[in-house]
């Protein structure tokens, strides 16, 4: 297995523009979260997802931020303007039923300038 | 909501020394504990985790520890290695892996040859 992949490894980008993030979870695993983490607030809760449908959104910074997964393979951050204080690395991670372990991708080094 | 306060913020030990971090929770609810382990650069890994109905558990050098009455638990390394130096994560949930995973703040460990 590949593990969870995330996609790009890094963005830079500028104040305004849009990003998306993409992240494919583990096959057979069923629940999707995605974290940020900074040196100041460590890894933050954003979103998770339980057999696709969203359970908990209230991590979202704000309404610039959106996450869909719109079947068990593929789920989306979406960063609507981007802002430097979004700089960051953002982590997917996918858990199966029964296994009480996340697995974590390899993250998105965010850049906002 | 959980909160997970973890201690200390960073830990220096001699290589063959043993190190312990510290990780004290808020939700007695909360019956899941793992325990990750952060490279510089890398994504966090799954080392050990604990469930409620178990007071401690073992896997070679690395222990965990809980006590579900003063809501806290403990990582132990033994023997440390210069390639235990990370940062490492606590973190509990309500609901195994397939819910919300509150981590604490990490802890830098530095292993000194």
């Amino acid at each position: 297995d590949a593990g969870v992949i995330q996609s790009p490894r890094h963005e830079v980008t500028e104040m305004g523009q849009e990003v998306t993030l993409r992240c494919k979870p583990i096959s057979g695993h069923n629940s999707l979260f995605w974290y940020r983490q900074t040196m100041m607030r460590g890894l933050e809760l954003l979103i998770y997802f339980n057999n696709n449908v969203p359970i908990d959104d209230s991590g979202m910074p704000e309404d610039r931020f959106s996450a869909k997964m719109p079947n068990a393979s593929f789920s989306t951050l979406k960063i609507q303007p981007s802002e430097p204080r979004d700089s960051a690395v953002y982590f997917c991670a996918s858990s199966a039923r029964g296994d009480y372990g996340y697995t974590f991708g390899s993250g998105t080094r965010l850049t906002v300038v | 909501g959980e909160n997970v306060e973890q201690h200390p913020s960073t830990l220096s030990v001699q290589e063959g020394d043993s190190a312990v971090i510290k990780c004290t929770y808020s939700d007695s609810a909360s019956n899941y504990f793992p325990w990750y382990k952060q490279e510089l650069g890398k994504r966090p890994q799954l080392i050990i985790d604990i469930r409620s109905n178990v007071g401690e558990k073992k896997d070679q050098r690395i222990a965990v520890t809980l006590n579900k009455t003063a809501k806290h638990f403990s990582l132990h390394i033994t023997e440390t290695q210069p390639e235990d130096s990370a940062v490492y994560f606590c973190a509990a949930s309500i609901r195994g892996s397939q819910g919300n995973l509150i981590f604490g703040k990490g802890t830098k460990l530095s292993v000194k040859p």
